[in-house]
C-alpha cells in the first residue's frame, strides 16, 4: 500500500522568504505521479504542481518548484518569494500511472505567511 | 469551462431529513469523485464514477447514496445522517483514459459544508 507522510504539521515564514514543505512516500511502483495542493481558508482546493515519476528534472510553477528524489522517495515543494495568499493547508498526494487509482493524500501541513 | 460547481455551499439538516448534494462540470471529464474532509485533515474518497458507473465505493455507509444520471451531473443522496456525519463534502473530476503517461489529476469543487444536528 502507498503512503504519503508530512512531517511538518504547521510551518510560518515571513513575506517574500522562501519556504520549503518536505513530503515523502512509499511505494513500490515506478510509474506514477505526484501532485501538491493548495487549500486555502475558503476551502477551494487547486493544484499547485505535478511531477511525472519518469521525468528527473523537477517541475515548476512560477514561484512553486519541487525538489524531487525518487530514490529517497522524496518530494518537497519550495514556495519562493512567498506572499500573504499563500497561507493555506498544503496537501501532498501520490496517484500511481494506471487510471481510475485513486490519489493517496498526507496529513497536510498548514502554511502561515506573515507580513 | 475548467470549473467544479457545488451546490448548495451550505446545508444544515436533522438526522430524519432527505437532502441531496450535487456537482458538475463541463469539461468532458469522465471520472467523478466524492469525498468528505474534517476539519484540518485531508480529503477522504469514498465513491468514484467511471464513465457513470460505480468504480470504488470505500465501504461508505448506505445513509450516502450516490448517483451519476450523466457524464457532467454527480449526486450525493443523503438520509438519516448522524451527527458525526457533519463535514465538508468535496467533489472532484478528472479525466480517464488507457493507461500511460496522463497527468489524470483532479479537480475539486469548492464544496458542501454540511451540518447534522
Amino acid at each position: 500500500a502507498q503512503t504519503v507522510t508530512q512531517s511538518q504539521p504547521e510551518m510560518s515564514v515571513q513575506e517574500a522568504e522562501t519556504v520549503t514543505l518536505s513530503c515523502t512516500y512509499d511505494t513500490s511502483e515506478n510509474n506514477y505521479y505526484l501532485f501538491w495542493y493548495k487549500q486555502p481558508p475558503s476551502r477551494q482546493m487547486i493544484l499547485v504542481i505535478r511531477q511525472e515519476a519518469y521525468k528527473q528534472q523537477n517541475a515548476t510553477e512560477n514561484r512553486f518548484s519541487v525538489n524531487f528524489q525518487k530514490a529517497a522517495k522524496s518530494f518537497s515543494l519550495k514556495i519562493s518569494d512567498s506572499q500573504l495568499g499563500d497561507t493555506a493547508m498544503y496537501f501532498c498526494a501520490f496517484r500511481p500511472q494506471e487510471y481510475g487509482n485513486k490519489l493517496v493524500f498526507g496529513a497536510g501541513t498548514i502554511l502561515r505567511v506573515k507580513s | 469551462d475548467t470549473e467544479v460547481t457545488q451546490t448548495p455551499k451550505h446545508l444544515v439538516m436533522g438526522m430524519t431529513n432527505k437532502k441531496s448534494l450535487k456537482c458538475e462540470q463541463h469539461m468532458g471529464h469522465r471520472a467523478m469523485y466524492w469525498y468528505k474532509q474534517k476539519a484540518k485533515k485531508p480529503p477522504e474518497l469514498m465513491f468514484v464514477y467511471s464513465y457513470e458507473k460505480l468504480s470504488i465505493n470505500e465501504s461508505v455507509p448506505s445513509r450516502f447514496s450516490p448517483e451519476c444520471p450523466n457524464s457532467s451531473l454527480l449526486n450525493l443522496h443523503l438520509h438519516a445522517l448522524q451527527p458525526e456525519d457533519s463535514a465538508l463534502y468535496l467533489c472532484a473530476s478528472s479525466l480517464l483514459g488507457l493507461t500511460g503517461r496522463r497527468h489524470n489529476e483532479q479537480f475539486f469543487g469548492p464544496g458542501t459544508r454540511l451540518t447534522v444536528l
